[in-house]
């Protein structure tokens, strides 16, 4: 079984400010791994994803995030964030197979104060 | 442009109907899901498709159903027998059914109200 935690429901910065969104995974084979930015009443966007390879993946809008198997996480960074970054943001897991299916973390709601 | 369109965005539903929310997409996907999304609880699997005519449950399934006769199109209805069915609804697609390192594509989602 796979499993995804993402610690706190909500996280404020001021604009300008480091981004760090954290995500820990659980998984029985070697994951893949996703983040998921929603703004109000919208649907899911990809931000970015590890698949293989490189372990600093770079994603849309200036974010990025490090794939640490010894730590089991995959947290979302941004050097400088921006009122537009204001939104709800999702972790998620899946394995490999005929059966995987995508794992949701419960989301973190972002917000960036001016 | 290619993309999923969910309808109607807003929903009303009295006690003891049943109702249908509309998924379409044009992007050739084999594989198509319905995800309900509850404040607080992320993203939960209801349904999902890899195939036309083909479906299987997801970990909340009781009370929903869903067909797949075109590839485009995979509606879910929302039967009386769903005890809670207010919540976000959304619906997504894949290149293929097997997910590893696919992205999954989300619509814009469909509010559902009981009344």
């Amino acid at each position: 079984a796979q499993s995804v935690t993402q610690l706190g429901s909500h996280v404020s910065v001021s604009e300008g400010a480091l981004v760090l969104l954290r995500c820990n995974y659980s998984s029985s084979v070697p994951p893949y791994l996703f983040w998921y930015v929603q703004y109000p009443n919208q649907g899911l966007q990809l931000l970015l994803k590890y698949t293989t390879g490189a372990t600093l993946v770079k994603g849309i809008n200036g974010f990025e995030a490090e794939f640490k198997k010894s730590e089991t996480s995959f947290h979302l960074t941004k050097p400088s964030a921006h009122m537009s970054d204001a939104a709800e943001y999702f972790c998620a897991v899946s394995g490999d197979g005929a059966n995987s299916k995508l794992t949701f973390g419960k989301g973190i709601t972002l917000s960036v104060r001016p | 442009d290619g993309g999923i369109t969910q309808s109607p965005k807003y929903l009303f539903r009295k006690e003891g109907q049943n109702v249908t929310l509309s998924c379409e997409q044009n992007l050739n996907h084999d594989a198509m899901y319905w995800y309900r999304q509850d404040p607080g609880q992320g993203l939960r699997l209801i349904y999902y498709s890899q195939i036309v005519n083909d479906f299987q449950k997801g970990d909340i399934a009781e009370g929903y159903s869903v067909s797949r006769e075109k590839k485009e199109s995979f509606p879910l209805t929302v039967t009386s027998a769903q005890k809670n069915p207010t919540a976000f609804y959304l619906c997504a697609s894949s290149k293929t059914g097997i997910i590893s390192g696919n992205t999954i594509y989300f619509g814009e989602g469909s509010w559902l109200t009981v009344v």
